[in-house]
Order: C-alpha cells, then sequence, then structure tokens
C-alpha cells in the first residue's frame, strides 16, 4: 500500500523526547517529510529527505528511517512544539504526493 | 519570501472558482509549484502541481477534469481554476513552493501561502 500510517496523538511531558513515526510500504524507496502545523497556521516543513534539517529549524528535531518506517524525534520538547505533524511522501513510482494522517502532539 | 493566496469564498455545488497565488521574495520562475488543501478538521491533501514553465501539470485523482492549475511568470502567479464544486471540496486551498531547486521538482514544500478558504454549500 502506498499509504502512510501515524498515531493519531502523542503525548510527552516539557523537557521529554517525543517519538512520532510514519509507517508505509513506499518508504523503502522514497523519502519522507515532516511538516509541523499549529492551529490555525499554515504548514512549516521541520524534516526533509528523512534526516536533512532546514535552516531555522531547531536542532532538537531530527528524523530516521528504518525499512518501512520514519521517525520524527523531538527532544527536549517545549509548549511551543504543541502541534500536528505530517509525514510526507510519493507513491512507490513517485508520481503521487501522499500525506499521512497527522498526529497530535500534546505537551502535557 | 512570500505566497499570498485569494479567490476563496462561498459557492453551491455545481459551482466555479479562481484561486491566484501571488509569489514574492524569489524567482517564482525557477520552482515548481503546488496547490495543498485541508478539509475543515482533516489531513492535508495535495491538490495539483506545474512545472516552470507551466507545460506540464498534474493533479490528484480527486479533482482530476475538475481542478486545473495555470501559471503566470510575468506575474509571479499561480492559479487553481476550481469548477464542477462538490460539497466535499470545502477546505482550506494552500499555495506551495517545491522544495526541488535548478528546475527539478521533488514534490515537497518548503513555503507555504496562509491560505484561502473555499466554502461549497447549498
Amino acid at each position: 500500500s502506498d499509504e502512510l500510517t501515524q498515531p493519531p496523538s502523542v503525548s510527552v511531558s516539557p523537557g521529554q523526547t517525543a517519538r512520532i513515526t510514519c509507517s508505509g510500504d513506499a518508504l523503502t524507496k522514497q523519502y519522507v517529510y515532516w511538516y509541523q502545523q499549529k492551529t490555525g497556521q499554515a504548514p512549516v516543513l521541520v524534516i526533509y529527505k528523512d534526516t536533512e534539517r532546514p535552516s531555522g529549524i531547531p536542532e532538537r528535531f531530527s528524523g530516521s528511517s528504518s525499512g518501512t518506517r520514519v521517525t520524527l524525534t523531538i527532544s527536549g520538547v517545549q509548549a511551543a512544539d504543541e502541534a500536528d505533524y505530517y509525514c510526507q511522501s510519493t507513491d512507490s513510482i513517485g508520481a503521487y504526493v501522499k500525506f499521512g494522517g497527522g498526529t497530535k502532539l500534546t505537551v502535557l | 519570501v512570500e505566497l499570498v493566496e485569494s479567490g476563496g469564498g462561498s459557492v453551491h455545488p455545481g459551482g466555479s472558482l479562481r484561486l491566484s497565488c501571488a509569489a514574492s521574495g524569489f524567482t517564482f520562475s525557477d520552482y515548481w509549484m503546488h496547490w495543498v488543501r485541508q478539509g475543515p478538521g482533516k489531513g492535508l491533501e495535495w491538490v495539483a502541481h506545474i512545472s516552470l514553465n507551466g507545460s506540464n501539470t498534474f493533479y490528484a485523482a480527486s479533482v482530476k477534469g475538475r481542478f486545473t492549475i495555470s501559471r503566470d511568470n510575468a506575474k509571479n502567479t499561480v492559479y487553481l481554476r476550481l469548477s464542477s464544486l462538490r460539497v466535499e471540496d470545502t477546505a482550506v486551498f494552500y499555495c506551495a513552493r517545491d522544495l526541488g531547486t535548478s528546475g527539478q521538482i521533488e514534490d515537497a514544500f518548503d513555503i507555504w501561502g496562509r491560505g484561502t478558504m473555499v466554502t461549497v454549500s447549498s
């Protein structure tokens, strides 16, 4: 399947590490990108090509990949990190853009 | 670097709208451009993309044949014509710049506009 599966929600306390996963069969062939979307705002790219961080994104955001699963890790979570996070890739032949269903990160 | 969408509004099922996205702060003609939408309380859905000179376009299956993406590089603007609108097309429509450089498409998005709301209701 070319669908991307994310957990609907993840909750962590401030200062802890949040890990958000994204699974899909196409991920062995295609890169994954991660977006942060705060309430009422446009998405922001936080990780590209599985592990790369755009300029201006804090170092506490990192990405990793293993087989059909990729993980967005946020170390030392802050209240400002509370948002919806979406993974994005393409289908196995690189034709259609696909988004995961999104994960709501709650900072307790 | 900025993208500003406009043209959203309320329309009846079967109606049409044209969305615009004005780009500034970068060489517009060097980038593929996309439209992405988000229904109320829902996730992101890619809609369409267009190549540097507008010669190549591609659409999500859900909108193919009803939506048309185009661009005017002289005006630094990308458009999305929406027709045969359905209630399920109700969404915020975002314009987004492709992450790829040197004319290559990467099918990822590094700059987003703030979006324009389209409401389809009888």
